[in-house]
């Protein structure tokens, strides 16, 4: 079964950091196209930022309000993607997903993957 | 600062309404724009892909259309689990972006 499943949220305090995973299943993380998406509490979506295939260069996007402060990384034994958050403030605090296209994005992009997303609470 | 604006922002239907949702781009995006369906506690699905195809499993009473900057997504009669928000997103230019999403409740 194709799914991906994450883990890692919790309650943290301003400026403080947390890792996010996404346990993938039913197809390799390092073949497809990753994606964290996050939605705050009564907002819209958000895309937080993405990693292409190893086939397509592997490199790596973010959004605006999290560059420099956001890393995203695979781990390929694991077929894991993961989410590093430092410096974290109250407007991070959000339903974090992460979503996958198993086709490139240079050429037919889906992401019709996703994960039921975990919580990240930023407070004091 | 590219924009997508969804229009309407709410819309109260009854089950077997046809329904049609907008989506415009403040610049030109190609086909380049999908469509989700997100509903309260769940993961977002993805509907349609690159304007106007169907993502798999997707039921046919769900359209997409349009290019360039003026995008449609038709929900030929509604169905009781049609009910919930859909987010227009787009992949052409980065940071790619969603749409403010458009509610769809019961009358």
């Amino acid at each position: 079964e194709v799914q991906l499943v994450e883990s890692g949220g919790g309650l943290v305090k301003p400026g403080g950091s947390l890792r996010l995973s996404c346990a993938a299943s039913g197809f390799t993380v390092s073949n497809a196209w990753m994606s964290w998406v996050r939605q705050a509490p009564g907002k819209g979506l958000e895309w937080v930022g993405r990693v292409k295939s190893i086939a397509d260069g592997g490199t790596r996007d973010y959004a605006a309000p999290v560059k420099g402060r956001f890393f995203i990384s695979r781990d390929d034994s694991k077929n894991s993607l993961y989410l590093e958050m430092d410096n974290l403030k109250t407007e991070d605090t959000a339903v974090y997903y992460c979503s996958s296209s198993t086709t490139s994005c240079y050429t037919l992009c889906a992401f019709d993957i996703w994960g039921q997303g975990t919580m990240v609470t930023v407070s004091s | 600062e590219f924009v997508l604006t969804q229009s309407p922002a709410t819309l109260s239907l009854s089950p077997g309404e046809r329904v049609t949702l907008s989506c415009r781009a403040s610049q030109r995006i190609s086909n380049y724009l999908a469509w989700y369906q997100h509903k309260p506690g769940q993961a977002p699905r993805l509907l349609i892909y690159d304007a106007s195809n169907r993502a798999t499993g997707i039921p046919a009473r769900f359209s997409g259309s349009g290019s360039g900057t003026d995008f449609t997504l038709t929900i030929s009669s509604l169905e009781p689990e049609d009910f919930a928000v859909y987010y227009c997103q787009q992949r052409s230019i980065w940071p790619w972006t969603f749409g403010q999403g458009t509610k769809v409740e019961i009358k």
